[in-house]
This record gives structure tokens, C-alpha cells and sequence, in this order.
């Protein structure tokens, strides 16, 4: 098992408020990812990071905004949730292997309702 | 990345291997092949990779073709709790290094 961590595992909240959600990994990975992923539809990247102090944007625009002040922390914030934002949050690690792909590893996720 | 093509669903008996195929035609030397699998509501879990000899973890087996244009992931034992879509991914280090998914085979372990 990977030990990669997500909280909440669960959350509803009202429109407006701001919301942090919580990623760790202690496996000491340098790259690390969040995805969304609506019921039975596929991954989409919104975020990532390569290593401390560096984040970019992915393939799916979001509002959100994340940060990497350490290693092994990558959390995700919502200034103020509306229902749009309803979904299911995956947060990823992985190592940097050189040439080839690095294998990713997920945490549980976080499922997002704004009502 | 290559695009793969895997069928929709399966059905397996527990306790039987599951041979889930996955067809990567366009496959170029440097993408290697990645298993993942997606148990209801939980993150994606990882299974195996590799690049063109076979391979075994404790999970699973990969069996690659020797043109690398197809693959087999093999369950040896299914269990109730292999129940789960199983995607098949071919991938070189790319920008944001992101995972696609398509639409995977949703593997039901009957009893």
C-alpha cells in the first residue's frame, strides 16, 4: 500500500465558503498531483508539482489553487466553493525515474459536495 | 501518449485467473505499459508496468507480445475484492507526467 493521505474523506459544504483539502505523502516523492474525477467519468489533472515551490496548472481548468511549501505536502483550496464544484478529488505522488514514466500513486480521495 | 483499446467488461469466477487483454497497436519503444485498476468511489490503485519482458508482483502478471502491440494482465486467484475497472495505459515522461485514463474493463468476480 502506497502512503499517500487525503482529508476529508467526505465533505459538504455550503456555496461560498472556503475549503482546504489535505494531501501527505511520506515516501518522500518529488512530483506530486491532483485530479478530478466525476462518477463513473475519467481522471482529469488539474494540478501539479515537481518538487518544493513548484506548481503548475493541468489539462482541466480549475479555480482552484494549490501550494508546496514541503515535500510531502500538497494541499488544494477553494476560495469559495459554488456546486460546480461538486466532485471527487484524487491526490497523487510519484518519484522521478529519469527517461521513463514514474508510477503514480494514489491516496483514497476526496468527495466534494457544495450545495 | 498510445491509445489503447480494452474491452468494456468481464465477468470472472472467483477463485479463477482473469486475463484482461489490451490492445496498443501504435505503441512507440519508450512507453512503457501501466496497469492500474479503480475499486468503486476509491483512488486508482497501482498494479504493474513494464516495458516489453514479462512481469510478476504479488498482484498480478503482465505479459507483453514480443511486437509490444498488445498485453495481457493476468489475476492468478480472483477474489470478490478484484471487482474493479481495470485501465491499461501506455506512457513516455510527458509535461505534468498526467495519467489518461479511458475507459477501462469493468471486471466483475462472480462467486
Amino acid at each position: 500500500e502506497a502512503d499517500i493521505y487525503q482529508t476529508p474523506r467526505y465533505l459538504v459544504i455550503g456555496t461560498g465558503k472556503k475549503i482546504t483539502l489535505e494531501c501527505s505523502q511520506t515516501m518522500g516523492h518529488d512530483k506530486m498531483y491532483w485530479y478530478q474525477q466525476d462518477p463513473g467519468m475519467e481522471l482529469h489533472l488539474i494540478h501539479y508539482s515537481y518538487g518544493v515551490n513548484s506548481t503548475e496548472k493541468g489539462d482541466l481548468s480549475s479555480e482552484s489553487t494549490v501550494s508546496r511549501i514541503r515535500t510531502e505536502h500538497f494541499p488544494l483550496t477553494l476560495e469559495s466553493a459554488r456546486p460546480s464544484h461538486t466532485s471527487q478529488y484524487l491526490c497523487a505522488s510519484s518519484r522521478s525515474t529519469g527517461l521513463f514514466a514514474d508510477t503514480q500513486y494514489f491516496g483514497p480521495g476526496t468527495r466534494l459536495t457544495v450545495l | 501518449d498510445a491509445k489503447t483499446t480494452q474491452p468494456p467488461s468481464m465477468d470472472c469466477a472467483e477463485g479463477r485467473a482473469a486475463n484482461l487483454p489490451c490492445n496498443h497497436s501504435t505503441i512507440s519503444g519508450n512507453e512503457y505499459v501501466y496497469w492500474y485498476r479503480q475499486i468503486h468511489s476509491q483512488g486508482p490503485q497501482y498494479i504493474i508496468h513494464g516495458l516489453k519482458n514479462n512481469e510478476t508482483n504479488e498482484m498480478a502478471s503482465l505479459i507483453i507480445t514480443e511486437d509490444r502491440k498488445s498485453s495481457t494482465l493476468i489475476l492468478p486467484h480472483a477474489t470478490l475484492r478484484d471487482t474493479a475497472v481495470y485501465y491499461c495505459i501506455v506512457r513516455v515522461r510527458a509535461a505534468g507526467n498526467k495519467l489518461t485514463f479511458g475507459g477501462g474493463t469493468r471486471v466483475l468476480v462472480k462467486p
